[in-house]
């Protein structure tokens, strides 16, 4: 059985701070994993894939770590609008194995 | 708008009262499902769709729930003789498989509470 295990924070940081979240995986042969950006009450929204060699998007950085298993999140220069909850998504060939997700509280 | 649309949005039933959601998926995406979401945890996957082929179904799926998606468009998730615990968000995706990584763009979801 897929596990994904997140830290649920929240992480509280001030604007402008460079944060960091990290999952982890328990499937070794999983080959897909995606982050999703959950605001309060919403449905989750794909924030960006995850690939072996990095992906980079504005902001948002994510990481694959295949041999510790592990995915990272980096957001830099935080903005207000940056809060919510990130979802680390590990997807199988047809159905998605969500975290619980990670929250990220960013303040004036 | 051509997003993923669920109704209702809002439900709220008694115990042992039968319910039924609807899901609209992306008109070109052959593949739906569908997930519950609990506070405070991520959606879990419940069953899903190719066409009008229902071709996998969680363990969290009792006999209670049933999943239709009849001409390969829409869907239903009807759960029979609600029970408190079935009291969750229930989220729709749908997405179009190709090549490479597959996008599964979700739902507003329906939020059911069971008095």
């Amino acid at each position: 059985r897929k596990e994904v295990e997140q830290d649920p924070g929240p992480f509280n940081v001030p604007e402008g701070a460079t944060v960091a979240f990290n999952c982890t995986y328990s499937n070794s042969a999983s080959q897909s994993f995606f982050w999703y950006r959950q605001d309060c009450r919403k449905e989750p929204k794909l924030l960006m894939s995850v690939y072996s060699s990095g992906n980079e998007d504005g902001r948002f950085t994510a990481q694959l770590n295949r041999a510790s298993q592990y995915i990272s999140l980096l957001i830099r220069d935080s903005k207000l609008s940056d809060s919510a909850t990130y979802l680390c998504v590990d997807s199988g060939y047809s159905t998605l194995t969500f975290g619980k997700g990670t929250m990220l509280l960013v303040s004036p | 708008d051509t997003g993923v649309s669920q109704n209702p949005r809002h439900k709220i039933t008694k115990r042992g009262q039968n319910v039924t959601f609807r899901c609209d998926p992306i008109s070109e995406h052959n593949r739906l499902y569908w997930y519950r979401q609990t506070l405070g945890q991520g959606p879990e996957f419940l069953t899903y769709f190719q066409n009008e082929a229902q071709l996998e179904k969680s363990r969290l799926l009792s006999d209670r729930f049933s999943a239709e998606r009849p001409k390969g468009s829409f869907s239903t998730l009807e759960i029979q003789r609600t029970e408190q615990g079935d009291s969750a968000m229930y989220l729709c995706a749908s997405s179009l498989p190709g090549t490479g990584q597959e996008t599964q763009y979700f739902g507003p979801g329906t939020r059911l509470l069971v008095l």
